[in-house]
């Protein structure tokens, strides 16, 4: 089964400043998809970047960006000009790219805040 | 265009009750699922669903069942409520023609006494 590590349960980042979350998965599957996904206190989950494994190019979201490291299985995120609204939980997800498949697996999540 | 919703957004049980919690998307989005959210564990999957009629189980299944009769519904049943599965609780719609983004309820706070 696939594993998602979030290695940073809390981190901080002054406004304006630049934060990276680190992610790590654990997988056999050569075809797949990675997501991050951000929950503000509000519990609303909310897509803000996706990459899928056979794109080189790392993707980019306005602030957002990705350092994909498939040989390393590694998926972070990087939060450019952090705002007071990017403060929530962020969560790393995986999932194979397979035909009838809808198993996306998360990871523990780490809480960020963004401090005036 | 309502997303995914889900009924009730609160709800109290006790040990050996049972209830339905409901989904319903308006997207017309293949695939469903249910997932659960604990402290420290992000979210864990429960079932899902790849179409009407189709169901699997996911990571965490054991207690609950699920049908899917209809594209737009997706409920999912306690059977016999207990303490470990206080939780909240999260719909999610989705579709491989959108690169299976999950587009997720505003979740139920279930709690067992």
């Amino acid at each position: 089964a696939q594993t998602v590590t979030q290695s940073q349960p809390e981190m901080s980042v002054q406004e304006a400043e630049t934060v990276t979350l680190s992610c790590t998965y654990d997988t056999s599957e050569n075809n797949y998809y990675l997501f991050w996904y951000k929950q503000p206190p509000s519990r609303q989950m909310i897509l803000v970047i996706r990459q899928e494994a056979y794109k080189q190019q790392n993707a980019t979201e306005n602030r957002f960006s990705v350092n994909f490291q498939k040989a390393a299985k590694s998926f972070s995120l990087k939060i450019s000009d952090s705002q007071l609204g990017d403060t929530a939980m962020y969560f790393c997800a995986f999932m194979k790219h397979m035909y009838n498949n809808n198993d996306m697996r998360f990871g523990a999540g780490t809480r960020l805040t963004v401090k005036p | 265009n309502a997303g995914v919703t889900q009924t009730p957004k609160f709800q109290v049980l006790k040990t050996g009750q049972s209830m339905t919690l409901q989904c319903a998307q308006d997207m017309n989005h293949e695939y469903m699922s249910w997932y659960r959210q604990d402290p420290g564990m992000g979210l864990r999957l429960i079932h899902y669903s790849v179409g009407a009629g189709i169901t699997d189980q996911g990571e965490v299944p054991n207690g609950y069942n699920v049908s899917r009769s209809t594209t737009e519904d997706f409920p999912l049943r306690l059977l016999s409520a207990a303490p470990s599965q206080t939780s909240v609780y999260f719909c999610a719609s989705s579709s491989p023609g959108q690169a299976y983004e999950q587009y997720f309820g505003p979740g139920t706070r279930l709690t067992v006494t």
